[in-house]
Formats: C-alpha cells, structure tokens, sequence
C-alpha cells in the first residue's frame, strides 16, 4: 500500500526567507504526487502535481516541487515567501487504477514571520 | 463555476442521530471521494465511487454509508452518531481528463455530543 509522510509538522519562516518542505513517499511503481494547501477554515487547493516527464513541475503561487526517485521524495519549495503563504500543505501520492485514490500525508504547518 | 458543493457547513448532532451530508459537483467528473479529517492525522478516505452506481470503500468506513445515483450527487450518510464520528468531513471529485487532481469542497464541520 502506498503511505506518504511529512517529517516536519510545524515550520516557521521569515518572510522573504526561502522555502522547502519535504514529502517522502513509498510505493511500488511510479508515483503520481500532488501537493496542496489548505488555508483557515477552507478546503484544499492543488499546489502541483507530478504524472511523468520533467522531476522539477512548476505550480500555482510561485511553487515548485522536485520529484527524486532515488530519494523517494517529492520536497516542495519556494525562493521567497509571502505572508499569505501562511496555511498548511498537505503532500499527496496517487494512482490512477482502482479510482485514483490519492493518500494524504499528515500535513506540514507553516507560519510566516514578518 | 460551482465546482464541488457540501452542505451544510456546520452541524451538531446529539450520539445516535442519523443525517446525511450532500455533496455535488458541476464538472462531470466521474470519480467522487469523500474524506475525514482529524488534526495532526491527514484527510482519510472513507468511500469513494468511480461513476454512477459504483462505490467502494476506502480507509475509515465504518459507521458511514454512501450512494451515487447521478454523475453529480455524492451523499454521505451516517446512521448512527458517534463522538468519534466528530470531524472536519471533505468530498472531492476528479476526471481522467483533468489528470486526476482532487477538486475539494470546503468542508462541513461535524460535532457529535
């Protein structure tokens, strides 16, 4: 069965200040994985998402995520972060048979400084 | 553009009520999903469904039931109440032709007391 795991439950970063979060997946084939945010009181929202190609995908708000086969990792990053990327970010590893159940990570906290 | 819809938002239920959260969708997506979510545990999968007419189970479905007579409508249902049924609960929906990632509704947020 497939698992992910984010090892870091809380980060706290300057604004301004680089970003990376990690995500360390286990599954038998080749992986589909996702990440997403999730602000107060709101749903998710699609980050980016890896299917095949190109290990470095590029997303929405200024993110991208690197996809290392040989690390079974999937670490999210940004250059430089805003206030309002203050939420949670949840990563995600998926296959596309048996319905394209996706299995969530337990998700990493990330409070801005300012 | 609508996207996913759950209703309601917030609920309390007294142990051994019975209700049903709605979930729909207006993309024609043929999978559904419908999660819980627990603080410091992740989004866990309680049922899913391929198209109309199919479900299955997934992770956590003890104490819930579904069905998915149209393309749209996703219903969950929980028979019984429980305190550990207490939860943040999210439906989903994706497509083969949207690569597979989840649209989320915004929630509904359950208290069983």
């Amino acid at each position: 069965a497939q698992s992910v795991t984010q090892p870091d439950i809380h980060i706290t970063v300057s604004e301004g200040a680089s970003l990376e979060l990690r995500c360390n997946y286990s599954y038998g084939a080749t992986p589909y994985l996702f990440w997403y945010v999730q602000s107060p009181g709101q749903g998710l929202q699609l980050l980016l998402k890896y299917f095949s190609g190109d290990t470095l995908v590029q997303g929405i708000k200024g993110f991208e995520a690197e996809f290392k086969r040989s690390q079974s990792s999937f670490n999210l990053r940004k250059p430089s972060v805003h206030w309002s990327d203050a939420a949670e970010y949840f990563c995600a590893v998926g296959t596309t048979g048996g319905g394209n159940k996706l299995t969530f990570g337990t998700g990493t906290q990330l409070k801005v400084e300012l | 553009n609508a996207g996913v819809t759950q209703t309601p938002k917030f609920r309390i239920l007294k142990i051994g009520q019975s209700m049903t959260l709605q979930c729909a969708q207006d993309m024609n997506h043929n999978y559904m999903y419908w999660y819980r979510q627990d603080p410091g545990m992740g989004l866990k999968l309680i049922y899913y469904s391929v198209g109309a007419g199919i479900t299955d189970k997934g992770e956590v479905p003890n104490g819930y039931n579904v069905s998915r007579s149209t393309t749209e409508d996703f219903p969950l249902r929980l028979e019984l109440a429980a305190p550990s049924q207490t939860s943040v609960y999210f439906c989903a929906s994706s497509s083969e032709l949207e690569n597979y990632g989840y649209t989320f509704g915004s929630g509904t947020r359950l208290t069983v007391v």
